[in-house]
C-alpha cells in the first residue's frame, strides 16, 4: 500500500545533542510537510517543500533543519534540541492539483533528556 | 487571516448515537476547502471527510456526513451509529493558499470519548 513513513518511531536525544528524523513516502506527492504536534494540539506548520522548493513557516525557529534528497524523502534536523522541542513530529504529503487533502505518517515521538 | 475554531474541546457520545462536533472559520475566499481528520490515539491522523466549498451539496463518507453553511462559516460533521473505534482527537481543517502553497490552517481539536 502506498503511504507515508516515518523513521523512528521514538527518538531520545540528549538536550543539545543534533538528530535527525526521516520521512519517506511511496505516494509520489510533490509536497511533504512536516509538522510539530505537542501533546492535545492542534499540528504546527514547520515547513513544507514544494518539490525542491523550500518554504519555511516565518515563526519556524532556526534550530530546525530540513532536506529533501529526492521526491520520495524528506528530513528534519534539529540542530540543537532544547527540553522545548521535546514533541511528535509528523510528517505529510499531498500532491498538488489534485484532492488537495495531505496524507500523514504516523509521527515520531521525540523525547529531548 | 483564515482562522478555524473547535468551540468544543471534549466531547462524549454513548456507542450508537450520534454526536456532532462543531467548527467555524473565517476566511475571505470563496473557493476553498475544508477538511475533518480523525487522530486516535498513538496513530496516526487520517481524513474522515473532505468538502469543498463551491459545492453545496453536503459530503458523506459511511457514517460520517458534514453540515457545511457556507454564509455562516460553519462546517460541523456528524458521526452517526459512535462505534467505540471514533474515539479520538478530531480537528478541523481549511485549506489555505498562500504565495503558490497549499496549507492546512487547523483547528485546535475536539477529544471524542465513545462509551460502551
Amino acid at each position: 500500500d502506498a503511504m507515508v513513513i516515518q523513521n523512528p518511531r521514538y527518538q531520545v536525544t540528549q538536550f543539545g545533542k543534533p538528530v535527525t528524523l526521516s520521512c519517506s513516502q511511496t505516494l509520489n506527492h510533490n509536497v511533504m510537510y512536516w509538522y510539530q504536534q505537542k501533546s492535545s494540539q492542534a499540528p504546527k506548520l514547520l515547513f513544507h517543500y514544494y518539490d525542491k522548493d523550500f518554504n519555511n513557516e516565518a515563526d519556524t525557529p532556526d534550530n530546525f533543519q530540513s532536506r529533501r534528497p529526492n521526491t520520495s524523502f524528506c528530513f528534519l534536523d534539529i540542530r540543537s534540541p532544547g527540553l522545548g522541542d521535546a514533541a511528535m513530529y509528523l510528517c505529510a504529503t499531498s500532491s498538488r492539483g489534485l484532492t488537495y487533502e495531505q496524507y500523514f505518517g504516523p509521527g515520531t515521538r521525540l523525547t529531548v533528556t | 487571516a483564515q482562522t478555524v475554531t473547535q468551540s468544543q474541546p471534549e466531547m462524549s457520545v454513548q456507542e450508537a448515537e450520534t454526536v456532532t462536533l462543531s467548527c467555524t472559520y473565517d476566511t475571505s475566499e470563496s473557493d476553498y476547502y475544508l477538511f475533518w481528520y480523525k487522530q486516535p490515539p498513538s496513530r496516526q491522523m487520517i481524513l474522515v471527510i473532505r468538502q469543498e466549498a463551491y459545492k453545496q451539496q453536503n459530503a458523506t463518507e459511511n457514517r460520517f456526513s458534514v453540515n457545511f453553511q457556507k454564509a455562516a462559516k460553519s462546517f460541523s460533521l456528524k458521526i452517526s451509529d459512535s462505534q467505540l473505534g471514533d474515539a479520538a482527537m478530531y480537528f478541523c481543517a481549511y485549506r489555505k493558499t498562500q504565495g503558490g502553497s497549499e496549507k492546512l490552517v487547523f483547528g485546535k481539536g475536539t477529544k471524542l470519548t465513545v462509551n460502551p
